[in-house]
């Protein structure tokens, strides 16, 4: 069946550090990959998201390369900021219908 | 233009009670999906419409949970009898379901539920 596994958390790191969310999943056929973000009493809003192996997607400084060859779709972000204090969420849709399916979602703590 | 809109935000309950959660989609979007997020965990799909028709409901509790979208447009989940496991937020989400539609969802805030 269609899977997602994330890194547990919660993840805690100083403002400025290198950030790294790993994400892997299974499908069957050729899903689209998503990272949704939760901040602190809001809803889920997309981060970004990759339609085929080998893209890229970014927004806000945060980065994912879909990997086909590892199955993967790893969140990063070079310098954090105590603002990226969020949950995150890795998540596959598959089939003309979009079934979107969501990984546990990782905690990230950014200190000042 | 308006987002995802979801009532009651917040809901408290006894165990074998009912309650009725109701969501208003994204203007234009044809898929409407009824999430269920336990704390801790990721959202776990309840069901999934399409216009007025069910796509997926395969993890919908059926002998206590039900889900209309009698025109298309907003929808309510029903939970009845309640049971202690069933505390969660309800998540609503939409999405074009359409030609151009990338698979992005549109989350509304979730609606609270705790089950006493």
């Amino acid at each position: 069946g269609n899977s997602v596994t994330q890194m547990e958390g919660p993840v805690t790191l100083s403002e400025e550090a290198f950030l790294t969310i790993n994400c892997t999943y299974t499908a069957t056929g050729y899903p689209s990959l998503f990272w949704y973000v939760q901040y602190p009493g809001e809803g889920l809003q997309l981060l970004l998201k990759a339609t085929k192996a080998d893209d890229k997607g970014s927004n806000k400084g945060f980065e994912a390369t879909y990997r086909k060859e590892t199955t993967s779709f790893h969140l990063e972000k070079g310098s954090v900021q105590v603002s990226d204090s969020a949950v995150y969420f890795c998540a596959l849709s598959v089939g003309g219908g979009f079934k979107t399916i969501f990984g546990a979602g990782t905690r990230l703590f950014v200190k000042a | 233009e308006a987002g995802v809109a979801q009532s009651p935000r917040y809901k408290i309950i006894e165990k074998r009670q009912s309650v009725a959660f109701w969501c208003n989609p994204i203007s234009g979007h044809a898929t409407l999906y009824w999430y269920q997020q336990i704390l801790g965990q990721g959202p776990k799909l309840l069901i999934q419409f399409q216009n007025n028709g069910v796509v997926d409901d395969s993890q919908l509790p059926k002998d206590r949970f039900s889900a209309e979208r009698l025109k298309g447009v907003d929808s309510t989940l029903k939970i009845q009898p309640a049971k202690l496991e069933d505390s969660a937020v309800y998540l609503c989400a939409s999405s074009l379901g359409a030609g151009e539609d990338t698979g992005e969802l549109f989350f509304g805030e979730g609606s609270r539920l705790t089950v006493l």
